[in-house]
């Protein structure tokens, strides 16, 4: 089964416009979430990450907004550019620990 | 200038052929992971490494094995080709230290299991 789940699969939106990804999990003890940037031919790239005992952390034009009773978190792109254009993964893990477990991922659009 | 490295980038084989995929990383970090990425699935741990020699089965090991005599090297290796072994296979590697999780990915290899 899909641990990690993300929606849209894919998003396209305006230059300028908020990009808003979303992501849920099913296990609780899962605290843990970074997001991962993918360009085509490319590797994944670390973009931002959280832990379970913040609600929301911010990195310039990217912010991640948890809720842990709902089990949901989303990755906000604000003002977004031509060159945020990329698939973005959703991960999370236990205790920090080493075994991510990652989302299907959304691929992102953003028209000039 | 950290990086992750894999060779070779493309590969095709025929069904049954042995396939070697190597991986290196210049960050001397103690964890190395192997992953493939299939559409619509994300990326799916194969193998990880905690060190040399000391290596542990992911979510969809069956079909793979792997290697790691050194720590800037982790191979993996597919006994007999299968077609539905066909993806993109990515290494990682991370160090856990006190404030960093962040693996660091290699641009991976397109391999075509004919």
């Amino acid at each position: 089964q899909q641990q990690v789940r993300q929606s849209p699969q894919s998003l396209t939106v305006w230059e300028g416009e908020t990009a808003i990804l979303n992501c849920s999990y099913e296990n609780s003890a899962f605290d843990y979430f970074p997001w991962y940037q993918q360009f085509p031919g490319e590797g994944p790239a670390l973009l931002i990450s959280i832990l379970s005992v913040s609600d929301k952390k911010e990195d310039g034009r990217f912010t991640i907004f948890f809720n842990k009773r709902e089990k949901k978190l989303s990755l906000h792109i604000a003002d977004s550019q031509p060159g945020d254009s990329a698939t973005y993964f959703c991960a999370a893990s236990e205790g920090m620990g080493y075994k991510l477990t990652f989302g299907t991922g959304t691929s992102l659009l953003v028209d000039p | 200038d950290m990086k992750v490295t894999q060779m070779p980038r493309y590969l095709i084989k025929r069904m049954g052929e042995n396939v070697l995929l190597e991986c290196g990383q210049d960050m001397s970090h103690e964890t190395m992971y192997w992953y493939r990425q299939d559409p619509g699935l994300g990326l799916q741990l194969i193998y990880i490494s905690y060190d040399v020699d000391s290596n542990s089965e992911g979510d969809i090991p069956k079909g793979y094995r792997v290697s790691r005599k050194k720590r800037e090297h982790f191979s993996l290796i597919l006994d007999s080709a299968k077609t539905n072994q066909t993806s993109v296979y990515f290494c990682a590697s991370s160090s856990h230290g006190e404030s960093s999780y962040e693996q660091y990915f290699g641009p991976g290899t397109r391999l075509t299991v004919l």
